[in-house]
């Protein structure tokens, strides 16, 4: 598809079991990025990634927060160890450049759910 | 560090009249772009406009436009003829010219009263 898609589009999965949530940025962005959006809040930043540079991880909230992103595309987020805390949306963005100008376009997100 | 204040919860408005959405920021930067974005039901976030704090004229596209007074650290967006359709979360968000993040706000749940 010509947008960001990410998968799975929803996730229940118990308290202590560790998730995988994946994000296909639009072909040619060497930007991308990865937030949080609690219920009835704004976004979070958490992680940017830019081509083959090493990652801004400095919005990660913990230790258990880790993301990668393979051959300069689709970037995965593992959460290890999940806390209720950590039921969220989570939404992955991309754009064409780090250039603070350029728009970011999001996808649909990943909504998580922790019994 | 920069912060991003949307002071209105929710706003309603009535189906082809004009609304007006608060957006203020906290910065020491001169350089620096803000950004509206409008996220529906659907959870996708959509552009719908972008300001250049090195320009003076406010930006405009359709039926949106922005009221930008970077001395009062102001970026207001305004929806003329509002439509069902606008109905969504609007989010104002910041980003200065040196750092990866965008600083989004809380946001503001539009409702259109037809």
């Amino acid at each position: 598809g010509a947008g960001v898609s990410q998968s799975p589009s929803n996730k229940v999965t118990e308290k202590g079991k560790d998730v995988e949530l994946r994000c296909d940025p639009i072909s040619g962005h060497t930007a991308l990025y990865w937030y949080r959006q609690s219920l009835g809040q704004g976004l979070e930043f958490l992680i940017y990634f830019q081509g083959n540079s090493a990652p801004d991880k400095s919005g990660l909230p913990s230790d258990r927060f880790s993301a990668e992103r393979t051959g300069g595309s689709v970037s995965t987020l593992t959460i290890q160890r999940t806390q209720q805390e950590d039921s969220a949306v989570y939404l992955c963005a991309s754009s064409f450049a780090r250039a603070s100008n350029q728009p970011q376009h999001f996808g649909d997100g990943t909504r998580l759910s922790i019994l | 560090a920069q912060t991003v204040t949307q002071s209105q919860p929710e706003m309603s408005v009535q189906e082809a009249e004009t609304v007006t959405l608060s957006c203020t920021y906290d910065t020491s930067e001169s350089d620096y772009y803000l950004f509206w974005y409008k996220q529906p039901p659907s959870r996708q976030m959509i552009l719908v406009i972008r300001q250049e704090a090195y320009k003076q004229q406010n930006a405009t596209e359709n039926r949106f436009s922005v009221n930008f007074q970077k001395a009062a650290k102001s970026f207001s967006l305004k929806i003329s003829d509002s439509q069902l359709g606008d109905a969504a979360m609007y989010f104002c968000a910041y980003r200065s010219s040196n750092n990866n993040d965008m600083r989004f706000g809380a946001g503001t749940r539009l409702t259109v009263k037809p």
